[in-house]
């Protein structure tokens, strides 16, 4: 069965540092997100990401993050100065069509120190 | 989005049915109901959704009432393996609609 992936599974970076979380959605969907988890805290929204254009973010995506479809298969998301709260899980997910089921990768749980 | 409401944890006896309920009395004619799961600290699992009428897969059913201001997900027999938070979430169709997550139900599978 098509799955999402992500690398890495874990990172752990220095305040400051810029971090890429990769993600390789399921090949033919269209509709790319990203959530995170903060430990013991709701799943949120971050970004949706539709034909190489942000659709929607939320207000945690400040200018720090970015996100970015580089070569047709990887999705992106980029902090360029990590904070100690940006220690999360963050999902990826997409989804091939309008109203089609949201699929998740298993995430990329991100230590910052 | 219209919010949903769930009890905070329930507890299901292995083998047994267990009956996760969910209100979302504000609920859009456009929007769907949707169940995902989340074992542990892994990525949220789809589950089943459905907008009208009672849908059922290989991992659960779900069953809406009549004015769609509620429904109940039914995992048939219960394994430890079902023990997670299950979230039940309404979104419409169309545009990149996104999923908003809840607190959701803690269900604890028991031996």
């Amino acid at each position: 069965e098509p799955e999402v992936t992500q690398t890495p599974s874990h990172q752990v970076t220095q305040m400051g540092q810029e971090v890429i979380l990769r993600c390789v959605p399921i090949s033919n969907h269209l509709y790319f997100y990203w959530y995170r988890q903060i430990l013991g805290q709701k799943v949120e929204f971050l970004v949706s990401f539709y034909n190489n254009e942000i659709s929607e973010k939320s207000e945690i995506f400040d200018d720090q993050f970015s996100v970015e479809r580089p070569d047709g298969s990887n999705f992106t998301l980029k902090i360029r100065s990590t904070k100690l709260e940006d220690s999360a899980m963050y999902f990826c997910a997409s989804r091939w069509g309008a109203g089609n089921t949201i699929y998740f990768g298993e995430g990329s749980w991100l230590t910052v120190v | 989005d219209a919010k949903t409401t769930q009890p905070p944890s329930m507890d299901c006896a292995e083998g047994r049915a267990a009956n996760l309920p969910c209100n979302h009395s504000t609920i859009s004619g456009n929007e769907y109901v949707y169940w995902y799961r989340q074992i542990h600290s892994q990525g949220p699992q789809y589950i089943i959704h459905g907008l009208k009428n009672n849908e059922t897969n290989e991992m659960a059913s779900l069953i809406i009432t009549e004015d769609r201001k509620s429904s109940t997900l039914i995992l048939p027999h219960a394994t430890l393996r079902d023990t997670a938070v299950y979230y039940c979430i309404v979104s419409p169709e169309g545009g990149a609609s996104k999923l908003t997550f809840g607190t959701g139900t803690r269900l604890q599978v028991t031996l």
